[in-house]
């Protein structure tokens, strides 16, 4: 079974700080993804990598970076968190037949 | 640009009932479908995928047919049970290379006794 691990489950932050979300896959995908969920707007692309050391801009990237050190691991990092960055967070990985799974999402709320 | 459209937010059946839920999409190149599937508090899975046109696809009682005609790929099932509530997203993306993804807003499935 495919899996994807997501740190941490929930976090608080406050406005200004920098959050840091961290995932780890062990299936061995090239490709990751990093979405965030709100409701009416579906899953939104907020940044995506072909593999280790390339990072790409999702549809939302405004406010966020992304990193891929190893093909294991792919962060999301908030510099400067805002309240409308408050959301869930989930970040996936992709098969060649295009399938992705997702991690079991990151719940962020910043005050 | 590329973009899916499911033009129900909610819909709320009988449990026994057939459903259909509405997906469109919009691309200028020949895509994969797919339904996701995601029950309360837990992460989105593969429900149904598709490339071929005219074809249809089953999985856990699920159906769709992808018709590049009309552009859509709609889900059905025959009669819906009270553990298909869920939200159900369709998505696209395409086979070049690029596996960037297009997700539609959602539709929420909620089954009644």
């Amino acid at each position: 079974e495919a899996a994807v691990t997501q740190s941490p489950r929930n976090k608080v932050a406050v406005t200004g700080g920098k959050v840091t979300l961290s995932c780890n896959q062990t299936n061995n995908h090239n490709n990751m993804y990093w979405y965030r969920q709100d409701t009416g707007h579906g899953l939104r692309l907020i940044h995506y990598s072909y593999g280790a050391g390339s990072t790409e801009k999702g549809d939302i990237p405004d406010g966020y970076k992304a990193s891929r050190p190893s093909q294991e691991n792919f962060s999301l990092i908030l510099e400067l968190a805002t309240p409308s960055q408050t959301s869930v967070y989930f970040c996936a990985s992709g098969d060649r037949q295009n399938t992705l799974y997702f991690g079991a999402g990151t719940r962020l709320s910043v005050l | 640009g590329d973009s899916v459209t499911q033009t129900e937010g909610l819909v709320t059946l009988t449990k026994g009932l057939p459903v259909m839920l509405n997906c469109t999409y919009q691309t200028t190149y020949s895509p994969f479908l797919f339904w996701y599937v995601q029950h309360l508090n837990e992460a989105p899975k593969l429900l149904l995928k598709s490339s071929t046109d005219n074809k249809r696809t089953e999985h856990q009682g699920f159906y769709a047919t992808l018709h590049k005609s009309s552009s859509s790929f709609h889900l059905q099932k025959s009669s819906v049970q009270l553990s298909d509530s869920a939200l159900y997203f369709c998505a696209l993306s395409d086979r070049t290379g690029n596996y960037k993804y297009v997700f539609g807003a959602g539709t929420r499935l909620k089954v009644i006794a």
